[in-house]
Formats: structure tokens, C-alpha cells, sequence
């Protein structure tokens, strides 16, 4: 079990770049979410994924935003024209199951700094 | 709708000492819920979960916590608190998509 890893775990980035984040879950875990965690709150969810099939996006996640999860592995999100308000870590969580009560495992996340 | 709400952003105790962190819940069925710890700069690690099978779970590093349901409540807690305790704990409920809903999370400080 070599745990959900996310990549990279930094970014630094100028105001309307586009930034692209990496998450492998554990190899044999069917759900794949995203969480964005910003200074003193908890994690927020922004969408999630059975195997390739994006499930559910929150109203956080603006046009701006968008995830893929190509053949139900890896996922990558990205911030097109990021802002200031996009400054966050990004969190990536895997489960296996179709059952809620499954925990869910998460990756030490990117953080995001613009400029 | 689900939610869950921890009673306290912070909580410092002494090393040795019981650690008690609270949580309620709100949900319109029998709730999945779950305590996760985080370390600076680190992703979320599952200390334990509760799913109906029993109202007092126990977790890892010595943790437990009970669920009452007459209270809405599944508060943490832990008999001796050490310095590696230190760090920001979250409750957290999951709705029936499996997304999680967490908590402001509750800062522990252990003093030596």
C-alpha cells in the first residue's frame, strides 16, 4: 500500500497562470475525490470520481476549474486564470466501495500560492 | 442535511493529562461519522469512524470516542495526552454520496 500521492506538493504561481495537480490514489480504490482546504477551515468538497465517471461537482468548483480522471486511475485538476481567492491546499482522498461508511485515504496535498 | 459542528476551535492540555474533543452532529439518517487528524503541512489521517455497529469506538494511538445518539453527539477523547498529540483534529460526516463534510476543526496543544 504505497497511500494516495499527490504531485507536486508546491506551486507557486503568478496571477491567470494555469496551474495542473496530480493525484494516484491507492491502486485498487474505485472513488477518487477532491477537497480544496484553505488557512484555518476544514477541507471543502470540490468533485468526485467512480472510476472514470465524474459523479458529483460542488458549486465551488467554477468554470474555472476542471477534473479528469482518464481509465479510472490518476486524476488531475485544473485552475485555468487562477486568482488570488484560488490560494489553498488541494487535497486528493481515495476510497474502495460503493458504501459510504468506507474512509476515505487522503494524500498530503498541493499547496497553491499565487502571487 | 448533514452537518456536523466541533464545539471548541482549541483545546490545550498538559501531557498525561485526558484530552476531550467535542463534536455534535446533525443528520436526517444514521450518520457515518469519522474523527481525522491533520500535522502541519500534512494530508488528513483517519484516527476512527463509527458506522452503527458499535457506540463506542476505538481508534488508533489510543483514541476512542462514543456515539449518542439522544445527545447528537461523538466527541473525542483520549486518557493521556502526549506531545506527538499535538495538531488539528477534525470530525467529519459522510452523506450518501460518500463526500465528507468536516468540521472546523479543534487545535490541541499538549504542554510539556
Amino acid at each position: 500500500d504505497t497511500g494516495v500521492s499527490q504531485n507536486p506538493r508546491h506551486k507557486i504561481t503568478k496571477r491567470g497562470q494555469n496551474v495542473t495537480f496530480r493525484c494516484d490514489p491507492i491502486s485498487e480504490h474505485n472513488r477518487l475525490y477532491w477537497y480544496r482546504q484553505t488557512l484555518g477551515q476544514g477541507p471543502e468538497f470540490l468533485t468526485y470520481f467512480q472510476n472514470e465517471a465524474q459523479l458529483e461537482k460542488s458549486r465551488l468548483l467554477s468554470d474555472r476549474f476542471s477534473a479528469e480522471r482518464p481509465k479510472g486511475s490518476f486524476s488531475t485538476l485544473e485552475i485555468q486564470r487562477t486568482e488570488q481567492g484560488d490560494s489553498a491546499m488541494y487535497l486528493c482522498a481515495s476510497s474502495f466501495g460503493r458504501e459510504r461508511t468506507q474512509p476515505q485515504h487522503f494524500g498530503d496535498g498541493t499547496r497553491l500560492s499565487i502571487l | 442535511a448533514q452537518s456536523v459542528t466541533q464545539l471548541d476551535s482549541h483545546v490545550s492540555v498538559s501531557e498525561g493529562t485526558p484530552v476531550l474533543l467535542r463534536c455534535n452532529y446533525s443528520s436526517s439518517y444514521s450518520p457515518s461519522l469519522f474523527w481525522y487528524v491533520q500535522h502541519p503541512n500534512k494530508g488528513l489521517q483517519l484516527l476512527l469512524k463509527y458506522t452503527s455497529a458499535a457506540t463506542l469506538v476505538k481508534g488508533i494511538n489510543g483514541f476512542e470516542a462514543e456515539f449518542k445518539k439522544s445527545e447528537t453527539s461523538f466527541h473525542l477523547t483520549k486518557p493521556s495526552a502526549h506531545m506527538s498529540d499535538a495538531a488539528e483534529y477534525f470530525c467529519v460526516v459522510s452523506v450518501s454520496t460518500g463526500k465528507l463534510i468536516f468540521g472546523q476543526g479543534t487545535t490541541l496543544q499538549v504542554k510539556p
